[in-house]
Parts: C-alpha cells; structure tokens; sequence
C-alpha cells in the first residue's frame, strides 16, 4: 500500500531557529512529491519535487528529494512567526491522486 | 482566477437532514477531488474525477455519501442522512498536473 509518513508530529522551536521537517514514503510507483503549507485555512502549495527536479529553494524555504532512499525534506531557515502552521507532504503514485502524510505541526515561539 | 470556489463555508444541520455541498473549479483543470480533514484523520481523499468522470471512489466512507460532477465547472458532494461523525472541514481541490489547488473549505457541523 502507498504510504507518507511525516516527522516528527509536532516541532517547537524559538524565532531565528532552523527546522528540518521529514517525509518518507513506500511506493508502488512514483511521479512527484509535494509540499503544502496549512495555517487555519486550506492547504497552499510550497515546492513539488520530481526525477527532474530533485532540489527547490523559494527565499527561506528550501527542499531535496531522495530517490534512492525514499525521502524528503523541507528546511526552514532563519524562521518567523509567520511560519507557524502544518507542513504536509504529498506524494503522487502514477496518477492524478495525492496520498498525503499526517502532517507536522510547527511552532514559532516569539 | 477566483481560485477554486466552495459554498457553504459554514453549515451546521441536525442529525439525519440532507447536506449539500458545492464546488467550481479553476477553469481548464481536468481533474477534481473532494477531501475530508479531521484532527484524528487528517486530510483524507474521498473522491476525484477526471474530465467529469469519477475515476476513484474507494474514499467514500459509506452510501450515505454521494458525488457528482455534471460538468467540469461544478460539482457536488451529498450527505445523507448526515451523522454527527461526518463533522469535518470539506475541501475541494482542483489540478491540471500533480499540483492541486485547494477551495478555502466547508466547515460542517451535524449536531
């Protein structure tokens, strides 16, 4: 069964702090990878990350994706607190599905 | 573009009433989902169509649930009768590729 598993749940960190968030999958079959980031709304889109686009990087947020080892992960540098919020991280098995993980809740303390 | 539309954005029935939800799409993506996210879940598909044709529903927790697309600009998601476990925030989402763009959500109380 595809799966996404995300860690860890929950990340507590000081402003000025950098974050790794992780996600890992088992695949039948990949495509993509995406990144999301949920505040008390809807998911906005961060990076998508394919065979032919294993690194993404947009100001403070940067992202790899390890093929070979079936992971990704997503760096928040220097962080504020406007970037407190849920990261999700979605994989695509081959068709037009996303399977999402569970999500990491991370904390911006002022 | 407006983005993807929903309406409701809030609704809060009674145990056993019939709720609708509705979606539009951004116009020309091919593909369009219906999400469920709770706190003990998270955000899980229930089901998605491509060109208008539902293609996976194996999402659908029961048949109390039902969904249709009548054109690729407006599709909707039917709860009945509602229980109070289906309280949850409804997103729909819409894409032409991999990447999906989310409606702002229903929040759905079923008291």
């Amino acid at each position: 069964e595809d799966k996404v598993v995300q860690s860890p749940l929950s990340l507590v960190v000081h402003e000025g702090d950098t974050v790794t968030l992780n996600c890992s999958y088992e695949v039948t079959n990949f495509r993509s990878l995406l990144w999301y980031k949920q505040e008390k709304k809807a998911p906005t889109f961060l990076f998508m990350l394919t065979s032919s686009g294993i690194e993404k990087k947009s100001g403070r947020l940067s992202s790899i994706l390890d093929k070979k080892e079936l992971f990704s992960i997503l760096n928040i540098t220097a962080t504020q607190t406007g970037d407190s919020a849920v990261y999700l991280c979605a994989v695509n098995f081959g068709n037009e599905k996303l399977t999402f993980g569970t999500g990491t809740r991370l904390t911006i303390i002022p | 573009d407006a983005g993807v539309i929903q309406s409701p954005r809030h609704e809060v029935t009674e145990m056993g009433q019939e709720v609708t939800l509705r979606c539009k799409p951004i116009s020309g993506h091919n593909s369009l989902f219906w999400y469920r996210q709770t706190m003990m879940r998270g955000l899980e598909l229930l089901i998605y169509f491509n060109n208008n044709v539902p293609i996976d529903d194996s999402g659908m927790p029961e048949d109390r649930f039902s969904a249709k697309m009548p054109n690729a600009s407006f599709s909707t998601l039917k709860i009945q009768p509602s229980e109070p476990r289906d309280s949850a925030v409804y997103f729909c989402a819409s894409s032409l590729w991999d990447e999906q763009f989310f409606g702002p959500g229903t929040r759905l109380t079923v008291l």
